[in-house]
């Protein structure tokens, strides 16, 4: 089975620009979060989706949303882009809910996003 | 809310060597708590996990954990190490019914040969 996707890989913007992020969750996952990871720091909890409702946020500013498609897909929209927001930005999805799920999550291999 | 702390933002071994890595936790309710792994241009993969059952934890490629309620500790080691275990591992927590997780700032291990 195909593990979660993301694309594009790599992403060039500049300031003040907008930015879609993409992501495919693992085939019977409904739950997909968002994270953001500075270089030389720890992941960033930014969203969390599931069955297409917001089930959390993180400490972000309102530039950043997302959503969930009835496929379970996923966007991070950013806009306004600012040079702090240069980062790796990891989507993750997670098995239903349930007492095996246990809060497991499953990682993509990310967007680098750079902004100039 | 919870955290991590990880103790330590590199640390370096010789192949062959024990790994070592320290995690430490701050949580109210008990917790569920991760070790990921990151090599370079790649995404987080998954170690291993405590969810409530064993304390010591087996994980992928030679790894285990123990969580140790009294210490608030949830250690990283391997007996020994392997050049291809150069990399970047980072410590999370979660608590039941909440799928956002808090990560450490992690720790880069490197390998002598």
């Amino acid at each position: 089975d195909a593990g979660v996707t993301q694309s594009p890989t790599h992403l060039i913007k500049t300031r003040g620009q907008h930015v879609t992020l993409r992501c495919s969750p693992i085939s019977g996952h409904k739950s997909v979060s968002w994270y953001q990871q500075v270089l030389g720091q720890g992941p960033q909890f930014i969203f969390q989706y599931y069955e297409k409702e917001e089930r959390g946020r993180g400490n972000f500013p309102d530039r950043f949303s997302a959503r969930q498609f009835p496929n379970y897909s996923s966007e991070l929209n950013v806009n306004a882009l600012l040079l702090g927001d240069s980062a790796l930005y990891l989507c993750a999805s997670s098995p239903p809910p349930g007492l095996k799920a246990k809060n497991i999550q499953y990682f993509g291999a990310g967007t680098r996003l750079s902004v100039l | 809310a919870q955290s991590v702390t990880q103790l330590g933002s590199h640390v370096s071994v010789s192949e062959g060597a024990l790994v070592l890595l320290r995690c430490n936790y701050s949580s109210s309710v008990p917790p569920y708590l991760f070790w990921y792994v990151q090599y370079p241009n790649q995404g987080l993969q998954l170690l291993l996990k405590y969810t409530s059952a064993a304390t010591l934890v087996k994980g992928i490629n030679g790894f285990e954990a123990e969580f140790k309620k009294s210490e608030t500790s949830f250690h990283l080691t391997k007996p020994s190490a392997h050049m291809s275990d150069a990399a970047e591992y980072f410590c999370a927590v979660s608590v039941f019914n909440d799928y956002k997780l808090s990560f450490g700032a992690g720790t880069t291990v490197t390998v002598r040969a």
